[in-house]
């Protein structure tokens, strides 16, 4: 198994573009999610899915969109690039049966915004 | 707001000995916290977790116990080793909501 993948490892835009970062896990879980990390703020969510056709917004949604058409493929969208969002993008798995919250992270993607 | 915090931004401590790392919540609400760890240029990756109806879970060398009245929760590694210098986050859940601390990188020296 592969896990989680992300593409691409690292990307340049600059203000004003937009892009599309993929996602995609082969451990059939239900829930994937995507976080950003910046420096002193830890990860924060931005949206997450719970299976195919459902997605909701996390703590920091605004400026991104997601959709689920697949068990197996989660992509972030950013419509209009700004500097703002110029951090590290992780995305993550897991299964929703018994209680477990235990998270699959991929290894991340690098996006800076000039 | 930032629902969890990580108040020690690092750790410092000689290998063999005890590594204690601290967690602080606020929402109440918070039913499953969990521990992970971050190598540079990797994502986490799952450490240890536990309930809110237990204090304590332990696997192997890690320990973690929970103080729901203090909101409080720690991470003990013993013993420490040079292959544990990572970036620790604490996470606490309810639901599909999940949020994290902002880190503490522990430093084992040999």
């Amino acid at each position: 198994n592969a896990g989680v993948t992300q593409t691409p490892k690292f990307q340049v835009l600059k203000t004003g573009q937009s892009m599309t970062l993929q996602c995609a896990q082969d451990m059939n879980h239900e829930y994937m999610s995507w976080y950003r990390q910046d420096p002193g703020m830890g990860l924060r969510l931005i949206h997450y899915s719970v299976g195919a056709g459902i997605t909701d917004q996390g703590e920091v949604p605004n400026g991104y969109n997601v959709s689920r058409s697949t068990t197996e493929d989660f992509p972030l969208r950013l419509l209009s690039a700004a500097p703002s969002q110029t951090s590290v993008y992780f995305c993550a798995s897991r299964g929703l049966a018994g209680d477990k919250y235990e998270q699959y992270f991929g290894p991340g993607t690098r996006l800076t915004v000039t | 707001d930032q629902q969890v915090k990580q108040n020690s931004p690092s750790l410092s401590v000689q290998e063999g000995r005890i590594s204690i790392l601290n967690c602080d919540y606020t929402n109440s609400m918070f039913d499953y916290f969990l521990w992970y760890k971050k190598y540079p240029a990797e994502g986490p990756t799952f450490l240890i977790s536990i309930s809110s109806i237990k204090d304590k879970n332990e696997d192997g060398r890690f320990t973690v116990f929970l103080n729901k009245s203090a909101k409080h929760l720690s991470l003990h590694i013993v013993p420490s080793q040079p292959g544990d210098s990572a970036v620790y986050f604490c996470a606490a859940s309810r639901n599909n909501d999940m949020r994290f601390g902002a880190g503490t990188r522990l430093t084992v020296k040999p």
